[in-house]
């Protein structure tokens, strides 16, 4: 499975747009990308996945550079309900439910 | 909304004690799955079940075993709990289309200590 980096922190106002990158620079072609959110004593939540293409859903957006090596996950407004630790996975999609989650990202929204 | 349910948020058992966690989902799903989720080793699967009374193993099953008697309910147990096994363990659930694109429902997980 191809590795993930993420930075450890980071901080955002209320109201604005939250930009999570990740890199996985050793992708192979059929591996989509995953994120999930852990919002503190809760369980793992699906935010939006993707192969190549970006992709927008109710949640988040994706967006994943042409050469797929790096993407990033854009909550559009964040809220102070949005503080969460954010995990960026790559996985075939047949093995998509083995999950291995790593340090994430931890996502702190400030009023 | 689909909801995950863990019948049990924090258990304290000693050791040696058999331990069962259960879990229910009301979504009508096939696939249910548990983890466990440790600092610095992330989630981990255990054990998953695509139908009923069907099983396979995880990345770690050693020590575990599961049931689904019923479409809705995953169980899980330590037959005899061992204070390597004190983790946070999280049920999920997915359709069947559900696991091909990684959509999995989590419940709020079972914190165990074993003694």
């Amino acid at each position: 499975d191809a590795k993930t980096t993420q930075p450890p922190s980071m901080d955002c106002a209320e109201g604005r747009a939250a930009n999570l990158p990740c890199n996985h620079s050793t992708i192979s072609g059929n591996e989509y990308v995953y994120w999930y959110r852990q919002i503190h004593s809760q369980g793992p939540q699906y935010i939006i996945h993707g192969l190549k293409n970006n992709e927008t859903n109710e949640m988040a957006s994706l967006i994943i550079t042409e050469d797929r090596k790096s993407s990033t996950l854009i909550l559009p407004h964040a809220t102070l309900r949005d503080t969460a630790v954010y995990y960026c996975i790559v996985r075939v999609v047949t093995e998509s439910y083995k999950l291995s989650f790593g340090a994430g990202t931890t996502v702190t929204v400030r009023a | 909304d689909v909801k995950v349910t863990q019948s049990s948020r924090y258990l304290v058992k000693r050791t040696g004690e058999k331990v069962f966690l259960e879990c229910v989902q009301d979504m009508d799903h096939e696939n249910m799955f548990w983890y466990r989720q440790d600092p610095g080793l992330g989630l981990r699967l255990i054990y998953f079940s695509y139908d009923v009374k069907m099983k396979e193993k995880g990345d770690i099953p050693e020590g575990y075993s599961v049931s689904r008697e019923k479409k809705e309910r995953f169980s899980l147990i330590l037959e005899s709990a061992s204070t390597n096994q004190t983790s946070m363990y999280l049920c999920a659930s997915s359709s069947l289309n559900g696991v091909n694109t990684g959509e999995l429902f989590f419940g709020e997980g079972s914190r165990l200590t074993v003694l």
